[in-house]
Parts: structure tokens; sequence; C-alpha cells
């Protein structure tokens, strides 16, 4: 089956300009995440989707960043006035949400590598 | 703030050696997971372990957690060239309302032929 898919899978872009990065999650999750991670590290949460709910965006480093689902599917995160400190990959995650476990699975895209010159 | 510390950090070893790697915090967690990420990829879950003092094993890695539910190690066994990747721990936090998963720093293994 598909899996999460992330679009575009590099991206460089100059200092100043916008960038929209894309997420396809597996279907029916009703879970997305948003993380960054920066030159091989751990990863950084930026913002989580749980289905109708409010998304949790306590990760966001700034308010240049910013993110929406539609439809409860796909997601887009864009990062405004990009600046030099904000390359990294942008990796985005699916999951269902089964009540009553003590966790649950991640499925991870491939990631998207965005490089600010 | 919760935090996941991993070491080592990095970790460069020979086929054929045994290492382990450790994931570390001050909090109790009701489970832990460990993934592996190989480069130009996403993370992969490899276990996830639920109860304190719980040992998994899969093929030649073993994933204990801690007794009392606030570290976890993973152990390879006579490491192989494909075993190279970013080892990540990833522990579940629940607060204002959200239920998400916090990562560890991460260990970068290189496994050499």
């Amino acid at each position: 089956g598909a899996g999460v898919s992330q679009s575009p899978s590099n991206k460089v872009t100059e200092k100043g300009k916008d960038v929209e990065l894309r997420c396809d999650p597996i279907s029916g999750h009703t879970a997305l995440y948003w993380y960054r991670q920066s030159l091989g590290q751990g990863l950084e949460f930026l913002i989580y989707f749980q289905g109708n709910s409010a998304p949790d965006k306590s990760g966001l480093p700034s308010d240049r960043f910013s993110a929406e689902r539609t439809g409860g599917s796909v997601s887009t995160l864009t990062i405004q006035r990009t600046q030099q400190e904000d390359s990294a990959v942008y990796l985005c995650a699916s999951s269902s949400f089964p009540r009553g476990k003590a966790s649950y699975e991640q499925y991870f895209g491939p990631g998207t590598r965005l490089t600010v010159t | 703030t919760q935090l996941l510390e991993q070491s080592p950090q990095f970790l460069s070893i020979q086929e054929g050696e045994n290492l382990t790697v450790y994931c570390n915090s001050s909090s109790v967690f009701s489970s832990l997971q460990w993934y592996r990420q190989e480069p130009g990829e996403g993370p992969v879950l490899l276990v996830t372990v639920v109860t304190g003092g719980e040992v998994k094993k899969l093929k030649r890695l073993t994933f204990q957690f801690g007794d009392a539910r606030k570290d976890s190690s993973l152990h390879i066994t006579a490491a192989q060239p494909g075993d190279t990747g970013l080892y990540l721990c990833a522990a579940p936090t629940f607060t204002s309302g959200t239920y998400k998963y916090i990562f560890g720093t991460g260990t970068r293994l290189k496994v050499l032929a």
C-alpha cells in the first residue's frame, strides 16, 4: 500500500522567499505530524493535527511558520520569509490513533530537504 | 520539559562487534519506542516497549525498558554494515490535552565492513 509521501523531495530557495511543503498521509490516518530535523539530529516537533480537533501548534518556532490540513488528509507546511536557519529536513508522519492502546506507530515520509541560500 | 538524552551521539565500529545505545530521561514514560532512520528516508519503527524491565528481541537487536520506565537500551550483537543508520528513541507525552511523542537526540551508527 501507499505510504506517506512528501513533495518536493528537495527545495532550494533564496532567503526571504516563501516555501510550501506538502504531505500526503496514509489514507485513513487521523493524526498527522510535522517535524524538523537538522544535520541528521533528533526530531524537533512542529505541529500536530488530530481529526477535527484544533491543531497543536506548540512546536512552531516562529510566526513565519504555519500549517494547514485540508479535508482531514493532505497537509501543507508554509514558511514565510525564509531564513538560513530554516535549512533542515522537514519530515511528515501520520498514524491511526487506536483508543485504549498505550502506544501507536508513526509512519514517516521521506522528508523534504530545504536549503535556504 | 521532558527530554530524552541518547548516548553515544556517534559510534563507528567494525563489522562483527557488539554495541549498546542508551536512551535516558528523568521522566517516567508509559512506553518507549526505538526507530531507525537511513539516509534520505524517514524513521521506521523497530520496537515498542511498555512494561518496566521488559526485554524484546528483534533478530540481533535486543531492546530493554528500565525497571523505573525512565530509560531504555538497544544492544546490537555482531553488527553488520546494514545496521548503519540513525537510531532514535521516542516516548509519548500528554500535555495541554495533546498526546504526542517526543524524540531523543539520536545515535548515529556506522558499521564498517
